[in-house]
This record gives structure tokens, C-alpha cells and sequence, in this order.
């Protein structure tokens, strides 16, 4: 199984930037990571995905460290309507499996 | 972004009737269509893997022969919960890809009750 490990919730204040962690020790190298958040009662939206290089997008910004084994979603300045349960997966190939995620808070 | 439309988001059932979810990805060919169930605060467990023409590959656990998966063409994918139970209650999600390796697109999810 795909396994990936994020903190259970984070808070942040709004028009602020919030670092989403997430670790993948067990990803291979054809693995992309992939990057997801659902809003109470809606499916779960895209955010990001990437293989090796950072990331940017107008949503956020995704860092992987070198060795992959772990990666950060950016949101660069945190609204309230970012307030959502983020995922964080890395998939091989058509596997999506996602773990736990983390629940964000954001203070106005 | 692409969008995956799935019907109906919201169903009522009575105790052994079976329902039948559509998952339809309305401006792409999806390669592969995945079907989750999430349980409330809980994360989506993925249920089927399903490709097109193809038989569903089912996680571990999942019975196949109550949840039925079909996906008969590029756009579109099925689920039937047969003979539902109350506890087969649940949000039910699909999830299309255009290829692999690709972003996933979400339904907005079903909401099963069985009654």
C-alpha cells in the first residue's frame, strides 16, 4: 500500500502562508505525488501533483525535498475558504490511495 | 479543470433494493475511474479500480459481487450496491483520470441511505 504520514490538523491565520508536510518514505521512483483537499460533503478537488522538481500552479505551490521522501503544499496566503482536509498521495501509476490528510483551520 | 459529474447526490433506499451511482467524466476520456465510500470524519476508502472494457479490480474486502462496477465506455463508469443493507449507508466517490500519472477529477460524491 501507499502510505503517506500528515500531521492531524493545522490552524493558520487568514492572508497568511501555511506549509502543509507530508511524508512518503516508501515512495518509488516512478511514483508522482499528488495533492488533494476536500470540503465537508463535496468530493475531494485537485491542488497539485508533481515527480521531482517544485511545483507551482495558481492554487499553490509544491515543494519535494531532494530524496522525495517527503514534500510541502504552499498556500501562499491562506483564505477562509481554504479551510479544508488536505491529502497528500503519492500514487504509482492508476493507484490513488489516500491516507488520513490533514484538517486546516484558518482564523480570520 | 476537467468534471466528473456523478448522479445522484443523494439517494433513499429501502433494505434490499439496490441503487445504481453514474460517474461520467463530461469533457475527457477517463482511462481509469476509481469508486471510494468515505464513512463521516473519516478518510475515502478506496473500493475499485476500473478501466475501460475491462473488469474492476476490487480492493481487498470489498465484495464484488454487492458492489458492482461497470465501465463501459470512456466517459462513463457505474456503481450498484445491490441488495443494500443499512449498513452499506455511506458517501460513495468517483474519481476519473485521463491517463497515468495524471490529475485525478472528483464526482461530488452520493450520498447513500438505506432505510
Amino acid at each position: 500500500d501507499a502510505k503517506t504520514t500528515q500531521p492531524n490538523s493545522m490552524e493558520s491565520n487568514e492572508e497568511e502562508p501555511v506549509h502543509l508536510p507530508c511524508n512518503h518514505s516508501t515512495i518509488s521512483g516512478t511514483d508522482y505525488i499528488h495533492w488533494y483537499r476536500q470540503l465537508p460533503s463535496q468530493g475531494p478537488e485537485y491542488v497539485i501533483h508533481g515527480l521531482t522538481s517544485n511545483v507551482n500552479n495558481r492554487m499553490a505551490s509544491l515543494a519535494i525535498a531532494e530524496d522525495r521522501k517527503s514534500s510541502t503544499l504552499i498556500l501562499h496566503r491562506a483564505t477562509l475558504r481554504d479551510a479544508a482536509v488536505y491529502y497528500c498521495i503519492h500514487s504509482r501509476g492508476n493507484d490513488m490511495r489516500f491516507g488520513a490528510g490533514t484538517r486546516l483551520t484558518v482564523k480570520p | 479543470g476537467a468534471v466528473v459529474s456523478q448522479h445522484p447526490s443523494r439517494v433513499i433506499c429501502k433494505s434490499g433494493t439496490s441503487v445504481k451511482i453514474e460517474c461520467r467524466s463530461l469533457d475527457f476520456q477517463a482511462t481509469t475511474m476509481f469508486w471510494y465510500r468515505q464513512f463521516p470524519k473519516q478518510s475515502l476508502m478506496l473500493m475499485a479500480t476500473s478501466n475501460e472494457g475491462s473488469k474492476a479490480t476490487y480492493e481487498q474486502g470489498v465484495e464484488k459481487d454487492k458492489f458492482l462496477i461497470n465501465h463501459a465506455s470512456l466517459t462513463l463508469s457505474t456503481l450498484t450496491v445491490t441488495s443494500a443493507h443499512p449498513e452499506d449507508s455511506s458517501f460513495y466517490i468517483c474519481s476519473a483520470i485521463r491517463g497515468r500519472n495524471t490529475e485525478a477529477f472528483f464526482g461530488q460524491g452520493t450520498r447513500l441511505t438505506v432505510v
